[in-house]
């Protein structure tokens, strides 16, 4: 069964360095999201990504992240000046278009998350 | 504004036995219902949605789902309990009139005694 991937499973970095967290989505689909869990804290929505532009982002994507899909298959997210706040569980996501709308799919498929820690 | 609660932090119950982690949202409008599970070291994987219709929804490994419009409220169920279902579980909606962005709740963490 086709799955999204996420590498690195654990990253750690220094206050104030640059991080850049990789998905691979399932290969057909076309909307892409990012999410993240900060430790006993619920699962927050950052941003989805569809035809190589954002659709829709958080309040909590401001300035510091930006995200990418370099070439066919990943697709990344940025954190420029890492910030110790910043340290959560970061999941990838994906879904289908409808081939009528091009609206996505309501189910989305996640990876198994980064963990990021920043100190 | 959305809101999903899951009002159980923690929920303990022994093998065998029947589960029913609780759910509840608040919205104008029914909004589309998820539950994920998260074991350790895994993504979320879906287990089973609402979106309309049917108000008992089936889902995966033996794991169903009531919407109640009444009491805004799309809890789920399992019979029966394996030692495996320990996992943190999420509740999520979407409400497509306000983007494609899931709104989780805090998750449940079950813990499966022999």
């Amino acid at each position: 069964e086709p799955e999204v991937t996420q590498t690195p499973s654990h990253q750690v970095t220094q206050m104030g360095q640059e991080v850049i967290l990789r998905c691979v989505p399932i290969s057909n689909h076309l909307y892409f999201y990012w999410y993240r869990q900060i430790l006993g804290q619920k699962v927050e929505f950052l941003v989805s990504f569809y035809n190589n532009e954002i659709s829709e982002k958080s309040e909590i994507f401001d300035d510091q992240f930006s995200v990418e899909r370099p070439d066919g298959s990943n697709f990344t997210l940025k954190i420029r000046s890492t910030k110790l706040e910043d340290s959560a569980m970061y999941f990838c996501a994906s879904s289908d278009t409808y081939s009528t709308s091009g609206a996505p799919t309501d189910t989305q498929y996640f990876g198994p998350g980064t963990r990021l820690t920043v100190l | 504004a959305q809101s999903v609660t899951q009002p159980d932090i923690h929920i303990t119950v022994s093998e065998g036995a029947s589960l029913e982690l609780r759910c509840n949202y608040s919205y104008g409008a029914t909004p589309y219902l998820f539950w994920y599970v998260q074991s350790p070291g895994q993504g979320l994987q879906l287990l089973l949605k609402y979106f309309s219709g049917d108000t008992l929804v089936q889902g995966i490994k033996g794991f169903e789902a009531e919407f109640k419009r009444s009491q805004s409220s799309f809890n789920l169920r399992k019979p029966s309990v394996h030692w495996s279902d320990a996992a943190e579980y999420f509740c999520a909606s979407l409400h497509s009139n306000s983007g494609y962005a899931l709104n989780f709740g805090k998750g449940t963490s079950l813990l499966v005694t022999p």
